[in-house]
């Protein structure tokens, strides 16, 4: 059973457009909650990470939104660039646990 | 500062045959984590180490894994034998000790076949 979903596999872009990559959990327990980009041929390497208890981190270009009420979490990355182009997995932490439970992945195409 | 790394990048071993795989995490990080990535599906948590403990290991697929971190440095993964199913992508992790909500550096993974 994916307690992390990501029902989009793939997204394409205009350059300079918002991109907005969702994902959505059925565990409540979930208090953590990140983004990874990944490239081929490399590992994941993170983006940004949210709070339960806030329901919105920016960091320049991405900013994340979490509503508990619908388990639901978004990327926005404004405006985007053709590097942006990647695979973007949403990941959960319980807080009694350390592991990551990540979703399937959506591919982003960023194109001009 | 080096990252995570992993030997080797890939491994190509026939059905039967035991492949062990390497992971050294960033100097300092007390914890390591295994993952696996399977036909492009999410990845999945294999176990946690601790230093040289194993935290949990909720996630090995069989006891055709064993996973070791003699010294609490660097992690084998040793698949014997390995089956077909086993292919995908293994990424190891590190991060920080004491630390609960911080992110994770991940290895640049090695991608196993096995025919």
């Amino acid at each position: 059973d994916q307690q992390v979903k990501q029902n989009s596999p793939s997204l394409s872009v205009q350059e300079g457009r918002i991109s907005i990559l969702n994902c959505d959990y059925t565990n409540s327990m979930f208090d953590y909650f990140l983004w990874y980009k990944k490239y081929p041929a490399e590992g994941p390497t993170f983006l940004i990470s949210i709070s339960s208890i806030k329901d919105k981190n920016e960091d320049g270009r991405f900013t994340v939104f979490l509503n508990k009420s619908a388990k639901h979490l978004s990327l926005h990355i404004v405006p985007s660039q053709p590097g942006d182009s990647a695979v973007y997995f949403c990941a959960a932490k319980d807080g009694g646990y350390n592991k990551l439970i990540f979703g399937a992945g959506t591919r982003l195409a960023v194109h001009p | 500062e080096a990252g995570v790394t992993q030997f080797p990048s890939h491994s190509v071993i026939e059905k039967g045959q035991t492949v062990t795989l390497r992971c050294d995490p960033i100097s300092g990080h007390d914890n390591l984590y295994w993952y696996r990535r399977v036909m492009g599906k999410e990845i999945k948590f294999l176990l946690h180490f601790v230093k040289e403990s194993k935290q949990d290991e909720s996630g090995m697929p069989n006891n055709r894994f064993l996973a070791e971190r003699t010294g609490g440095t660097y992690s084998t993964l040793k698949v014997q034998p390995a089956e077909l199913e086993d292919s995908g992508v293994y990424f190891c992790a590190s991060s920080q000790p004491g630390t609960v909500n911080t992110e994770a550096f991940f290895g640049q993974g090695t991608r196993l076949t096995v025919v």
